[in-house]
This record gives structure tokens, C-alpha cells and sequence, in this order.
């Protein structure tokens, strides 16, 4: 089975901090996402990336910013957290982009800014 | 743009009872996902959908997809208090990157 990893499974930040969230992956997968997930909004996809070095971003990625290093990892910025970044994020990893056996996401990680 | 709309947003039901979760999405697909996320967990794949007419079973859920209307369904036989959780579709975008949206999410809450 495909293993993704966050590092943390809670974060307590304080406003201004420079955050890294941390997502690895052990299944080769090229293709690897960072979403958000909000009551009442669902997942919103802030940034994802088809190859090494390659990124795109997602539908909110205004005060974000990823790395991607090495194909097992990617990183998700928070260059400078705010309150309103206070939220549950989730990673995923995928052999084929919104392939045929959908996403696979590791176990979020809860982050509150204060 | 699409846009994945799911309802009901909660949902309330009896032990064995029946119900329909809606899954809506406004623009052609061919890829619908139905994922479950237990409270504090990560989302679980439950069932991955690649054509019109797909339909799938596990247990007490059935899912289905019809491109035509644009809409899935994820129906839920005789409920048991196990199957209390929240249930997301998300559809494929398609294009080059055809990355996953999601619907906003069932609350599904079985009593005894």
C-alpha cells in the first residue's frame, strides 16, 4: 500500500512565523498535492506537482509556497502565517494525475496560528 | 470551472434505514471518486468510478455514475452506526492536469 507521511500531526504557530509542513510519499508517485479542508468548504486544493522541481498551483495559493526537491517530498511555506491559515491540511500523492485510483493522503496535519 | 455540489451537507438517519448522498458537478467528466473521512482521520478511498453506467458495491454502500446528468450517488442500505462519518465525492477536471475537485462534504450521523 501507498504510505504518505506529514510530519506533524498538530502545529501551534504564531502569527508572522515562517511554517513547513512536511509530506513524504514511498510509492514512487509522481504526482503530489497539498489541500486544505474547512467545515463547510470541503478540500480546496492549494498547490500540486506533476515532477521534481515542477509545480503548479492549486485554486488557493495566495500565501503559500511548496518545494519539491526529491520526488518522495514535498513541502508546503507558510511564508508568513496568519490566523486565517488556521486549518486542517492534507497530502496526497497519485501515480496519474487525477488518475484511475484517485488519491492517496496521508493523516493531515492541524495547524492554528495564533 | 467545475464545480462539485454534494447534498445533503448532514444528515441524520435510524439505524436500517435507507438513504441517497447527491453528488453534482457542472462540467463533462469521466472520473468520480467517493472518499470517507472518519473525525480526525485522512480520507479513506472508497470507490473510483470511470464511466458512465459504473456502478460499485461494498458492504452497505453502493455507488453510481451517470455523465449524461452529471451526477453520482452513493447509496446506503440498512445503515449501521459504523458507517457514521463524512463522505466526499470529488469529480476529475479533466484537461492536462485533470486534477481531483471535491464536493464540500456529507456529515452522515447514524443513531440507534
Amino acid at each position: 500500500d501507498v504510505k504518505v507521511t506529514q510530519s506533524s500531526r498538530y502545529l501551534v504557530k504564531r502569527t508572522g512565523e515562517k511554517v513547513f509542513l512536511e509530506c513524504v510519499q514511498d510509492m514512487d508517485h509522481e504526482n503530489m498535492f497539498w489541500y486544505r479542508q474547512d467545515p463547510g468548504l470541503g478540500l480546496r486544493l492549494i498547490y500540486f506537482s506533476y515532477d521534481v522541481k515542477m509545480k503548479e498551483k492549486g485554486d488557493i495559493p495566495e500565501g503559500y509556497s511548496v518545494s519539491r526537491e526529491k520526488k518522495e517530498r514535498f513541502s508546503l511555506i507558510l511564508e508568513s502565517a496568519s490566523t486565517n491559515q488556521t486549518s486542517m491540511y492534507l497530502c496526497a500523492s497519485s501515480l496519474y494525475l487525477g488518475g484511475r485510483n484517485g488519491y492517496t493522503f496521508g493523516s493531515g496535519t492541524r495547524l492554528t496560528v495564533v | 470551472e467545475l464545480k462539485v455540489e454534494q447534498n445533503p451537507l448532514f444528515l441524520s438517519m435510524q439505524e436500517g434505514k435507507n438513504y441517497t448522498i447527491y453528488c453534482n458537478y457542472s462540467t463533462t467528466s469521466d472520473r468520480l471518486y467517493w472518499y470517507r473521512q472518519d473525525p480526525g482521520k485522512s480520507l479513506e478511498s472508497l470507490f473510483v468510478l470511470l464511466s458512465n453506467g459504473a456502478v460499485k458495491q461494498e458492504g452497505r454502500l453502493m455507488a453510481s455514475l451517470d455523465t449524461k446528468a452529471r451526477l453520482s450517488t452513493l447509496h446506503i442500505t440498512a445503515a449501521v452506526h459504523d458507517l457514521s462519518a463524512t463522505y466526499f465525492c470529488a469529480v476529475g477536471s479533466g484537461g492536462a492536469t485533470n486534477k481531483l475537485i471535491f464536493g464540500t462534504g456529507t456529515l452522515l450521523a447514524v443513531q440507534p
